[in-house]
């Protein structure tokens, strides 16, 4: 079983769209995390979620939702898709980072 | 902003161990000193993480010197696939816990 699973994989689509990328851990964390990796393979965090409340919001534009129904789900939903917007989004989970973070394997956004 | 400074690339020979440095200078007490590798466009993969002491799993060891300003990441017997970008971060544990992923350096193993 995939420990951070997201989906879909790949994602295209239009300049002002809205779409959505879904992300679940089976590993019984309590918190989870979304991270964008832009063209220059920069790392940087988005959001974080501890137990489906919004611990961490690195002043993403607020097209950017995530929500977390329960803590074992944390969703990204981004409206008006912008060209800029392309990326790979990466979730993550971890208990405490006790042990670090556990990352999926990432979702690659192209906005045309 | 990342926290720490590591040299842009260096590489190694096949099977023989490779010493990856990283400089934390700024480190608070309580942060903990990790290391990630990300292959290709992987997600990042966590390899190992310490406070104080020397630390060792069954993919490398983690050497943090005493005070704690710099620390070295040993892959004992390097192979091909440990070809990637690693990345020592330095941050809390708890739920309000933020890595922060630098540049990274990017290692090559070659044959």
């Amino acid at each position: 079983d995939t420990a951070v699973s997201q989906t879909p994989k790949y994602l295209v689509t239009q300049m002002g769209n809205d779409k959505s990328i879904k992300c679940e851990q089976n590993l019984g964390h309590d918190t989870m995390y979304w991270y964008k990796q832009d063209s220059k393979k920069f790392l940087k965090i988005m959001f974080s979620y501890n137990n489906k409340e919004l611990i961490i919001n690195e002043t993403v534009p607020n097209r950017f939702s995530p929500k977390s129904p329960d803590k074992a789900h944390l969703n990204l939903h981004i409206n008006s898709l912008e060209l800029g917007d392309s990326a790979v989004y990466f979730c993550a989970s971890s208990q405490n980072a006790v042990r670090g973070y556990t990352f999926g394997s990432g979702t690659r956004l192209t906005v045309v | 902003d990342a926290k720490t400074t590591q040299p842009p690339s260096m590489d190694c020979a096949e099977g023989r161990a490779a010493n990856l440095p990283c400089n934390h200078s700024t480190i608070s007490g309580n942060e903990y000193v990790y290391w990630y590798r990300q292959i290709h466009s992987q997600g990042p993969q966590y390899i190992i993480h310490g406070l104080k002491n020397n630390e060792t799993n069954e993919m490398a060891s983690l050497i943090i010197t005493e005070d704690r300003k710099s620390s070295t990441l040993i892959l004992p017997h390097a192979t091909l696939r440990d070809t990637a970008v690693y990345y020592c971060i330095v941050g809390l544990t708890g739920a309000n816990s933020k890595l922060t992923f630098g540049k990274g350096i990017t290692l090559s193993v070659r044959p």
